[in-house]
């Protein structure tokens, strides 16, 4: 079968740093992405990955191991509003995206 | 229009009533999705269309119909809701370059009882 984990809920301070890990098994591997949704609203796009390595974006980058069926999500200089759930997708074989569950980011000050 | 719409924000409906969820898209993407978001579950995917006058079948279909008529449509019908189907609806569209990503509704919050 096809699954993605992540840890449930993180908390962190304000100013700090968070990695979000996602492990993946799926059917295929058309690309991982990383979706901040915050309470109540819609997911919205942060980053793709679809080679191994690195992509920066700001205060926000991702990281990818297709070896390993591993990303993470790395957020520097936490701000309070980055209070939200961050979601991981891998595109499978189908290029049909399947999803994790989220990671519930509590930022306290 | 900017982006993609839904209608209705919520509705409450009782056991065994027919709904159409609507979605509507400006952007003229090929792709459109209808996913359901239930509390510690993943979005999971019911129905997509890549494109218009085409549908398929996603990880739980079952209860739901869709349509495709044009680019910028895209409804899903629940024919007979079942409490089960209570949950967060969320449609989507993406277009065919670049990483593909999705952009999504504001969502309907739908209540079976």
């Amino acid at each position: 079968g096809q699954n993605i984990d992540q840890p449930t809920e993180m908390t962190a301070t304000e100013g700090a740093i968070v990695q979000i890990n996602c492990t993946y098994q799926t059917s295929g591997f058309n690309g991982l992405f990383w979706y901040q949704q915050h309470a109540g609203e819609a997911p919205t796009f942060l980053s793709y990955n679809v080679l191994d390595g690195l992509e920066e974006k700001g205060r926000f980058s991702s990281f990818l191991s297709r070896s390993k069926g591993y990303s993470y999500l790395l957020l520097k200089e936490l701000q309070m509003k980055d209070s939200a759930s961050y979601l991981c997708a891998v595109k499978d074989s189908n290029y049909q995206l399947i999803w994790g569950a989220g990671t519930k980011l509590i930022i306290k000050p | 229009i900017a982006g993609i719409t839904q209608a209705p924000t919520s509705q409450i409906l009782a056991a065994g009533r027919r709904m159409t969820l609507r979605c509507t898209q400006d952007m003229r993407h090929n792709a459109m999705y209808w996913y359901r978001q239930d509390l510690g579950l993943g979005l999971r995917l019911i129905h997509y269309s890549n494109t218009a006058g085409t549908t398929g079948k996603g990880e739980v279909p079952d209860g739901y119909s869709v349509s495709r008529a044009n680019t910028d449509d895209f409804p899903l019908t629940l024919a007979s809701a079942v409490p089960s189907q209570t949950s967060v609806y969320f449609c989507a569209s993406s277009d065919d370059e670049g990483s593909g990503e999705q952009f999504f509704g504001p969502g309907t919050r739908l209540t079976v009882l």
